[in-house]
Formats: C-alpha cells, structure tokens, sequence
C-alpha cells in the first residue's frame, strides 16, 4: 500500500522568503507525481505534474524535483507573498493501480506580509 | 468554462437523511473519480468509472454510498441515511485515461447535523 508523507505539516515564514516543502511515499514504482495548491473550503488546484522519467518541473516561482529511487519529491516556491497562503498537497499513482492518486494529508503554508 | 463542476457546493443535512450529489467531468475524459476529504486529511478515493463501467470501490465506500455514471457523462453520489461521520468534502475529478493528470472540481461539502 502505497504511503505518502509531508513534512512540516505546517509553515510559517515572512514574505519575500523561499519556501521547501517535502514529499515522500514507500512505493517508487510511480507513473507520476502531482503537487496540489488547495485553500481553505475549495477543492484542489493542479501545480505541477512531474511524470516518473523526469526530475523535475518549473512553473514560474514554483519547481519541483523527484527523485523516484528514494522515494522523495520537493515543491520550492521562491520568493513567497502572502497569496501564497494555502495548504499544499502531493499525490502519487502507482503503477500497479492506474486510478488512484494517494495523497499526503499536506503542508499548511502562512506567509506573514 | 470547461472544467470539472460539481453541484451542489454545500450541503447541511440531518443524520438519517438521503443525499446526492453531481459530477460533470471535461467532456472528452472517459474516467472519472470520487474522493473524500476530512478536516486536516488528503483526500482518500473512493470510486471511479471508465465510461459507464464502475470498476473499483475502496472499502470506505460502505453499502450507505452507491455511484452512478449513466451514458458514461455525469455521475451521481448518493448516501443513503446519512451519519455524523459521512461529513466532509467529496471531491470529483476526471482524466483521460489512466496513469495521467487528474483534474478536480470545486467539491461538495456536507455537513450533517
């Protein structure tokens, strides 16, 4: 059973800082991994999506990279404002079930102005 | 807007009670997936369909849920006499095909009472 873990669970910095948040699951044989952006009480919004060949993605400020031998991924947003405030969420599917994303229970991120 | 739209956004209902729920996917996407999310949780799967076929249910779905997708277009959740517990955001998404990017909707929050 695929198991997915981000660490912190929540975050605090000022504005104008880079923010690392960390992703990891137990099972690498992965089709993709996505980060999601989810604020409070609405449903979620795809960031990036990082297939299982590649190392990373960019997207303006955000870029994540994968490293899918051990099992990790990391979302770095650059040069954080406060409408970055949300919480964040990675979800991988495994090879073995096509349908499924498992996903991390997140990292609440506050960006103070 | 051709995303994924869910209705209705929010749902009070008391304990006993029967509810559903609707999903219209983007309109070209054969797959589509419910997923259940609890205060501080990433959202746990529930079901999907390829088409009309329903092709796996996670054991969260107890004999109180049942899903529908007729003519393989929108689908439908239904919980019948509804428990404190069943509160929480019910999330819909849809992809074209399996192992790739899932787009989600807005959810439907319930709130039973």
């Amino acid at each position: 059973k695929q198991e997915v873990t981000q660490i912190p669970a929540a975050l605090s910095v000022p504005e104008g800082e880079n923010l690392v948040l960390n992703c990891s699951f137990t099972d690498s044989a992965i089709y993709n991994l996505q980060w999601f952006r989810q604020d409070p009480g609405k449903g979620l919004t795809s960031l990036l999506l990082i297939q299982s060949s590649q190392r990373e993605q960019t997207s303006g400020r955000l870029n994540a990279s994968l490293d899918k031998s051990s099992g990790r991924s990391t979302l770095y947003i650059a040069a954080s404002q406060p409408g970055d405030s949300a919480t964040y969420l990675c979800a991988v599917i495994t090879l073995l079930n096509d349908y499924k994303l498992s996903f991390g229970a997140g990292t609440t991120v506050t960006v103070r102005a | 807007d051709t995303g994924v739209s869910q209705d209705p956004r929010h749902k009070i209902t008391k304990r006993g009670q029967n509810v559903t729920f609707r999903c219209d996917p983007i309109s070209e996407h054969n797959r589509l997936y419910w997923y259940r999310q609890t205060l501080g949780q990433g959202p746990e799967f529930l079901t999907y369909f390829q088409n009309e076929a329903q092709l796996e249910k996670s054991r969260l779905l107890s004999d109180r849920f049942s899903a529908e997708r007729p003519k393989g277009s929108f689908s439908t959740l239904e919980i019948q006499r509804t428990e404190q517990g069943d509160s929480a955001m019910y999330l819909c998404a849809s992809s074209l095909g399996g192992g790739i990017e899932q787009y989600f909707g807005p959810g439907t929050r319930l709130t039973v009472t």
